[in-house]
């Protein structure tokens, strides 16, 4: 079946750093969604994409659905301690099927 | 305040045991879903609802049942069948079935002893 390979699996970075994450796919998508995930709750949209090329922004987080449909970006600037978590790239189909990455798990170190 | 809810946070249950868990939502979604995460995984679908009175099997459905006698609330039951029922379960819901956001519950943690 169609896969989502997110990207890294988890990164330590200092506070105030920038970080970037990936979704890639061999299939296209119509719809990607980001989310985070803090332990013990559920997964909180961050952001959703509509169309190729789309960039949209949402305070310091940034995400872009690929050219190629195949693939999303989720940025974030000037990290804080609260942006911990998992975050989740979300893929829907052509058959209006969501697919989920595994996740990256981000960690700050102060 | 419009939101999903599910309850409880935590459920211990001995193995062979039926449990249900409740997932209950005032957004006037018309589409509702179970996932189940393990740890290091990504999420995945159980049973799904696009409207009342129908629901569908996920891409892992065995051990599990739903129903959906009403739009606000979509129950699943774990059922003994299930082998390896222990795992962080997620309801979520949508306006319609399609391409349009999934907004997800708090979760429910299951341990079963």
């Amino acid at each position: 079946g169609q896969q989502l390979n997110q990207s890294p699996q988890s990164m330590f970075i200092q506070e105030g750093e920038d970080v970037s994450m990936n979704c890639t796919s061999s299939s296209i998508f119509n719809t990607w969604l980001w989310y985070k995930q803090e332990p013990g709750e559920g997964p909180v949209l961050l952001i959703a994409l509509y169309k190729a090329g789309e960039l949209t922004s949402n305070g310091r987080l940034t995400a872009q659905f690929g050219i190629t449909r195949k693939d999303s970006f989720l940025n974030i600037s000037a990290s804080i301690p609260s942006d911990v978590g998992i975050y989740f790239c979300a893929g829907i189909n052509r058959d209006d099927k969501i697919i989920f990455g595994k996740g990256t798990r981000l960690h700050i170190l102060p | 305040d419009g939101g999903i809810t599910q309850s409880p946070k935590y459920l211990f249950r001995k193995e062979g045991q039926n449990v249900t868990l409740s997932c209950e939502q005032n957004l006037n979604h018309d589409a509702m879903y179970w996932y189940r995460q393990d740890p290091g995984q990504g999420l995945r679908l159980i049973y799904y609802s696009q409207i009342v009175n129908d629901f569908q099997k996920g891409d892992i459905a065995e051990g599990y049942s739903v129903s959906r006698e009403k739009k606000e609330s979509f129950p699943l039951t774990v059922t003994s069948a299930q082998k390896n029922p222990t795992a962080f379960y997620l309801c979520a819901s949508s306006r319609g079935w399609g391409p349009d956001t999934q907004y997800f519950g708090p979760g429910t943690r299951l341990t079963v002893l």
